[in-house]
């Protein structure tokens, strides 16, 4: 059965602190991998990975596929409280079914 | 806001009940999905319609139905409601069957007491 799974499922930090955020995933016909940012209701998009390796890069947030060893991280550096929300990664196979794991709770204080 | 609207915002309603959850897709979205979002399942695919038809089934129950509209707005409709079935619903929309390009609704929260 096809499975995502993140870790941890839950980090406290203090602002300015750098977080890294798993997820591995064991998925047939997998295509991409991708990453989305929920606060308060409604998931939102920040990555799709198709490639292994290359790193795609937004403000603080960074993140990199690898799919030998099948999983991928978030990174969050200079973390900031706006960046406390639960981040979710999703498997995307070739039947375009998004399966999603259950997500990671990231609470920054100031 | 991503374009996508869900009404209502919030249900509640008894054990055995049959509720319909609505979501209009983005302006030119033609594809509709809905997910269920509990706290120990995580976020899971129940189903996704594209221009009226359905086209991709995941893990939706039998007690719940779906169809997309003419006007290309969707219904998501739960029967024989059980406690277990209290959870977030969202509806995404994208223009194709690109999903990796949906965009999420806000939510109905279902509370099933």
């Amino acid at each position: 059965e096809d499975k995502v799974v993140q870790s941890p499922l839950s980090l406290v930090v203090h602002e300015g602190d750098t977080v890294t955020l798993n997820c591995s995933y064991e998925v047939t016909n997998f295509r991409s991998l991708l990453w989305y940012k929920q606060e308060k209701k409604a998931p939102t998009f920040l990555f799709m990975l198709t490639s292994s390796g290359i790193e795609k890069k937004s403000g603080r947030l960074s993140s990199i596929l690898d799919k030998k060893e099948l999983f991928s991280i978030l990174n969050i550096t200079a973390t900031q409280t706006g960046d406390s929300a639960i981040y979710l990664c999703a498997a995307l196979p070739y039947t375009d079914k998004l399966i999603f794991g259950t997500g990671t709770r990231l609470q920054v204080f100031p | 806001d991503s374009g996508v609207t869900q009404t209502p915002k919030h249900l509640i309603t008894a054990t055995g009940q049959r509720v319909t959850l609505r979501c209009s897709p983005r302006s030119g979205d033609l594809s509709v999905y809905w997910y269920q979002q509990s706290l120990d399942q995580g976020l899971q695919f129940l189903i996704q319609y594209y221009n009226g038809e359905e086209r991709a089934k995941g893990n939706i129950l039998e007690r719940f139905s779906a169809q997309q509209f003419p006007d290309l707005h969707s219904e998501l409709n739960l029967s024989s409601l059980e406690l277990g079935d209290s959870a977030l619903y969202f509806c995404a929309s994208s223009v194709g069957n690109r999903a990796h390009e949906q965009y999420f609704g806000p939510g109905t929260r279902l509370t099933v007491t």
